[in-house]
């Protein structure tokens, strides 16, 4: 079993609706990280959390801790929207440096939003 | 301000060929990493980089080499390619410490034949 897991693998929606993304994670951590990926692009940090809620624009994601449970949501879907969303965490090893900040990804979610 | 560059973007070799894979980062990080992401597997750790000369294997290291040149360039060696090692390798760099950001470059997709 993967320590990270994304649910859907692949989603449809139509433009303006509301979309949820969920991620579950069976390890201690210190942060979760949503990542985007556009087709044949690069990889663009939408948040960094380790508590609570974080709003950018149409974008929310949450978190539970106790629940090892987060979830991004998008309101009022757009085709620009369209892209893998990536959720990737921070296993707690109580160590600082480049080890500590290993990060340990998700298979990611397809998302295409038809206009 | 770059961020994070990868060259080259597009690269096919053959079964047997050598090459390096350079990543520089101008946010004056600390810490470097090289991932490859296949399909269906998400993002793999190959290795990472605390510092200036000191490196150490992440999840897939076998077939790989890496040097820290100095603290903006990380470089990633494929001595003999395989097929298997067919992939989009992202180079990616954060500061050490407390849980930060990482940083991507956009990606170099090497096809091995």
């Amino acid at each position: 079993k993967n320590e990270v897991e994304q649910s859907p693998q692949n989603l449809t929606a139509q433009e303006g609706e509301f979309i949820t993304i969920n991620c579950s994670y069976s390890v201690g951590i210190s942060a979760l990280h949503w990542l985007q990926q556009h087709p044949g692009g690069g990889i663009v940090s939408l948040f960094m959390l380790s508590s609570g809620k974080k709003k950018h624009g149409r974008l929310i994601a949450t978190i539970n801790i106790q629940e090892k449970h987060s979830s991004l949501h998008i309101t009022a879907s757009h085709p620009r929207d369209s892209a893998v969303y990536i959720c990737a965490v921070k296993p707690y090893w109580g160590r600082g440096g480049a080890a500590g900040n290993k990060l340990t990804f998700g298979g990611g979610t397809r998302v295409l939003v038809k206009p | 301000n770059a961020g994070v560059t990868q060259t080259p973007k597009f690269q096919v070799l053959k079964t047997g060929q050598s090459m390096t894979l350079q990543c520089a980062q101008d946010m004056n990080h600390n810490s470097m990493y090289w991932y490859r992401q296949d399909p269906g597997m998400g993002l793999r750790l190959i290795y990472y980089s605390a510092s200036e000369g000191t490196t150490d294997k992440g999840e897939v290291p076998n077939g790989y080499n890496v040097s820290r040149l100095n603290k903006r360039e990380f470089s990633l060696r494929l001595e003999s390619a395989a097929p298997s090692q067919t992939s989009v390798y992202f180079c990616a760099s954060t500061e050490s410490g407390l849980p930060y950001e990482q940083y991507f470059g956009p990606g170099t997709r090497l096809t091995v034949t």
